[in-house]
């Protein structure tokens, strides 16, 4: 079973300013999807940006994007120019393939973005 | 194009009663997941099915909790004979493949008393 690991609990950023948020995973498969999602205080989670693990290149959602390191095991999610709305609990998921297609979730990181 | 649907948002149950969610997939979609969020947590996988079909249940408990996601109508969770421990956020997911991304209602939130 995958592990996911992020490392940073909380995190603070002045609005329009860069954060990056970090996450490292444990996989025995070769191909496989990444994912960041968000979860605003309603609750909702909300798909951020994807990276399917057999491309090199990064994917970029508009302010998103990822430094995806595949040997290292690393997926970070970079947010430029930081909005308020973009305070929310942010997760890191995997998923596995093999028939299961299930997500891994991190434990999390809650980005606050300041006024 | 509604998004996926779960009801009810909140639902409350003592000790010992049955709980009943349900979640209607994204138009189009046939693959169905639950997940479970305790507070402060991430969510955990529970269970993977299609139309008629479990095909992945190792997140759930062997005993008291059921899914099913039948031909017709939305994808049941149900829980049995529920315990304070069961009181969590309950999330349900759909997407069209298992090689397309999941898309995720906005939970229900079950709290026992």
């Amino acid at each position: 079973a995958q592990t996911v690991t992020q490392s940073q609990p909380e995190m603070s950023v002045q609005e329009a300013e860069t954060v990056t948020l970090s996450c490292t995973y444990d996989t025995s498969e070769s191909n496989y999807y990444l994912f960041w999602y968000k979860q605003p205080p309603s609750r909702q989670m909300i798909l951020v940006i994807r990276q399917e693990a057999y491309k090199q290149q990064n994917a970029t959602e508009n302010r998103f994007s990822v430094n995806f390191q595949k040997a290292a095991k690393s997926f970070s999610l970079k947010i430029s120019d930081s909005q308020l709305g973009d305070t929310a609990m942010y997760f890191c998921a995997p998923r596995e393939g093999g028939g299961s297609e299930k997500l891994v979730f991190g434990k999390g990181t809650k980005l606050t973005v300041n006024p | 194009n509604a998004g996926v649907m779960q009801n009810p948002r909140h639902l409350v149950r003592r000790r010992g009663q049955e709980a009943r969610l349900r979640c209607s997939p994204m138009k189009g979609h046939s693959h169905v997941y639950w997940y479970r969020q305790l507070p402060e947590e991430g969510l955990k996988f529970m269970v993977y099915l299609q139309k008629e079909n479990i095909i992945d249940e190792s997140g759930m408990p062997k005993e008291r909790f059921s899914a099913e996601f039948p031909k017709e109508g939305p994808s049941i969770l149900r829980i049995q004979q529920v315990v304070r421990g069961d009181s969590a956020a309950y999330f349900c997911a759909s997407s069209q493949g298992s090689a397309n991304e999941a898309f995720f209602g906005q939970g229900t939130r079950l709290t026992v008393v």
